[in-house]
């Protein structure tokens, strides 16, 4: 799979700012995935992104696919403590019988109340 | 509970030692992945299996091993341990295709 970059590495905001994470690749890509670890936790699954120009929303979450499959984002409006952890961006990938996910960094989203 | 269940939860060894990290998969899930979790290195993909057989290689070391059993849980083996493999070890699955991945809680290994 292609190495995906994200950023920033990391973001500090206040609560109730709003809050962007950027997902970039220099390929096209057949979809990106997003998922969220908690600070001492395990990723957590968020959403699969398929379709060129994709925009999907869960509650104060919006997620978009570039047009060009080349870029993705995560988007929270009005951050809460509960939304503190790392989020990353993942390349889903399947060929010759395998299939598998090429994370990003990760995004850490720091808030300070 | 994320239905993936990984076992132990906390392991400390000394170098050259030999570990095995467990895994059973979500229900009806075929797909077992191993990730490497480190400061510096973020998740790092090791190896994947699909109904017992070997199916991906990633960034997996020489000294490391895998196999899913045909109750499909699986067992990651580590040997001749360094301090750098310290980390924390994920176990993930997933029906197989591009779909989300469900992940355990971990393993953490510390190496002394």
């Amino acid at each position: 799979g292609q190495q995906v970059m994200q950023i920033p590495q990391y973001q500090h905001v206040q609560e109730g700012e709003d809050f962007t994470t950027y997902c970039n690749s220099s390929t096209t890509l057949s979809n990106i995935q997003w998922y969220k670890q908690r600070p001492g936790g395990h990723p957590v699954f968020l959403i699969q992104l398929v379709k060129s120009g994709e925009v999907k929303k869960q509650k104060r979450l919006t997620f978009q696919f570039g047009e060009a499959k080349k870029n993705s984002s995560l988007h929270i409006t009005a951050t809460q403590t509960t939304d503190v952890g790392t989020y990353f961006c993942a390349e889903s990938y399947s060929g010759g019988g395998a299939d598998g996910l090429t994370f990003g960094k990760g995004t850490h989203l720091i808030i300070q109340p | 509970d994320s239905g993936v269940t990984q076992t132990p939860k906390h392991l400390i060894t000394a170098t050259g030692q030999r570990v095995t990290l467990r895994c059973s998969p979500r229900s009806g899930d075929l797909s077992v992945y191993w990730y490497q979790q480190s400061l510096d290195q973020g998740l790092q993909f090791l190896i994947q299996y699909y109904n017992g057989e070997e199916r991906a290689k990633g960034n997996i070391l020489e000294r490391f091993s895998a196999q899913q059993f045909p109750d499909l849980h699986s067992e990651l083996n580590l040997s001749s341990l360094e301090l750098g493999d310290s980390a924390l070890y994920f176990c993930a699955s997933s029906v197989g295709g591009i779909t989300g991945y469900t992940f355990g809680s971990g393993t953490r290994l510390t190496v002394v």
